[in-house]
């Protein structure tokens, strides 16, 4: 059981340049989110899912795009990546709504020059 | 505006002693209230949750209080390990919005 894994644990970009952080869970959990973690700064969710085919926004979406094809998966994409995208990114998941446990990611690391 | 603040920002202590951190939150309507633990370098893993109606809530050396009526949260460890140097991040729930802390950073010392 691994719990929630997020794929790259690092990467480097250069502005103008697209990538996508993938996020498995194998908890069959319902709800999914990505969150950033900016120095000084609480995480900030960024898009979350409550299932399969579903996505919505939080609080900081713009240049992010996500979806959730698959109830273990949720990927998060940056089109056309800003040096303000710089940042540590984490995924989480939780059983059903908002009242349950999250579960966290290990996160990514990504800077962009 | 909906806000969580925590204080201290820092701390150190002693292994062994005790202590206590504060969270203060003017979120509404209210839903529930996290406390977290992140090591460096890791994502948060989950102390407690509470709802509205818990003023107490443990997890080992880990007791959380809640004051719903003063929008208070306090996170008190006891006999503190080294284990336990990490970040310390409060969130309250609105509905499906989450207001997360900047975190209280605690160091232990042999």
């Amino acid at each position: 059981n691994a719990g929630v894994t997020q794929t790259p644990k690092f990467r480097v970009l250069k502005t103008g340049q697209s990538m996508t952080l993938l996020c498995a869970q194998d908890m069959n959990h319902e709800y999914m989110y990505w969150y950033r973690q900016d120095p000084g700064m609480g995480l900030r969710l960024i898009h979350y899912s409550v299932g399969e085919g579903t996505t919505a926004k939080g609080e900081v979406p713009d240049g992010y795009n996500v979806s959730r094809l698959k109830k273990q998966n949720f990927l998060l994409g940056l089109e056309s990546a800003a040096p303000s995208q710089t940042s540590v990114y984490f995924c989480a998941s939780s059983y059903s709504g908002h009242s349950y446990e999250q579960y966290f990611g290990p996160g990514t690391r990504l800077t962009v020059t | 505006k909906n806000q969580v603040e925590q204080s201290p920002q820092s701390l150190i202590i002693l292994e062994g002693k005790n202590c206590t951190l504060q969270c203060n939150y003017t979120v509404s309507p209210f839903s529930n209230l996290r406390w977290y633990k992140q090591d460096t370098g890791r994502g948060p893993v989950s102390l407690t949750i509470m709802t509205f109606s818990e003023n107490t809530k443990s997890n080992g050396r880990y007791t959380a209080t809640l004051d719903a009526d003063t929008k208070q949260s306090s996170l008190h460890i006891t006999a503190s390990q080294l284990s336990d140097s990490a970040s310390y991040i409060c969130v309250v729930s609105a509905g499906n919005q989450f207001y997360f802390g900047t975190g209280t950073s605690l160091t232990v010392i042999p």
